[in-house]
């Protein structure tokens, strides 16, 4: 198993702007995973980390949205871009193999006014 | 694209009752994961099953793959006010080798 932190865990922010969505994890992974989830809903991967090499995206997600970084082993950030009510969700980062199954951070509730 | 329906959508019942999750698909699934998720958690992984027909238990959850692995089931008996939650059910899809959640099934238990 591992521990996933994620900051900020909520932030309401204002229409056109930027938000980064911190996720540090306790011991160093290969893969860390974004996904979102609207109100209510179910989870959906917006794109796949790999360290050292670019994020690869999820039909409909592009990297203009949802730039991420993944600048060593145990560390990644999401950034929401010129952000719009849509945009609001809760993200959240996970570590695992997708056969053995994934351990997910507590999430950032995102609010766009 | 690849879906993956639960039933109920939502589920209310009192401490005590028995309750199954069910998780259906067209498609086939190398493994396929159950998770609970708490408001203002993440979902953690409850259970992964990876053979068709398996069954796994889990204090009072009993889990099951069906036999062509395209769907599954989650059974809790004399439920309690803690298993209050969204449930999820996740499946490594045969073909992409992606992991695609469910529509999700929200459980309240009242005391």
């Amino acid at each position: 198993s591992a521990v996933i932190s994620q900051k900020p865990s909520r932030d309401i922010c204002q229409r056109g702007t930027s938000l980064t969505i911190q996720c540090q994890v306790d011991s160093q992974v290969t893969m860390m995973f974004w996904y979102r989830q609207q109100p209510g809903q179910s989870l959906t991967l917006i794109a796949t980390a790999n360290q050292g090499s670019e994020a690869t995206y999820e039909s409909g997600f592009v990297i203009d949205k949802f730039p991420i970084s993944r600048p060593n082993l145990t560390f990644s950030t999401l950034t929401v871009s010129n952000m719009s009510p849509e945009d609001s969700s809760i993200y959240l980062c996970s570590v695992g193999g997708q056969g053995e199954g994934q351990y997910f951070g507590p999430g950032t509730r995102l609010t766009v006014t | 694209t690849q879906l993956l329906e639960q039933s109920p959508q939502f589920l209310s019942i009192q401490e005590g009752e028995n309750l199954t999750v069910y998780c259906n698909s067209s498609s086939v699934f190398s493994s396929l994961q159950w998770y609970r998720q708490e408001p203002g958690e993440g979902p953690v992984l409850l259970v992964t099953v990876v053979t068709g027909g398996e069954v796994k238990k889990l204090k009072r959850l009993t889990f099951q793959f069906g036999d062509a692995r395209k769907d599954s089931s989650l059974h809790i008996t004399a439920a309690q006010t803690g298993d209050t939650g969204l449930y999820l059910c996740a499946g490594v899809s045969y073909n992409t080798d992606k992991l695609i959640f469910g529509t999700g099934t929200r459980l309240q238990v009242f005391p």
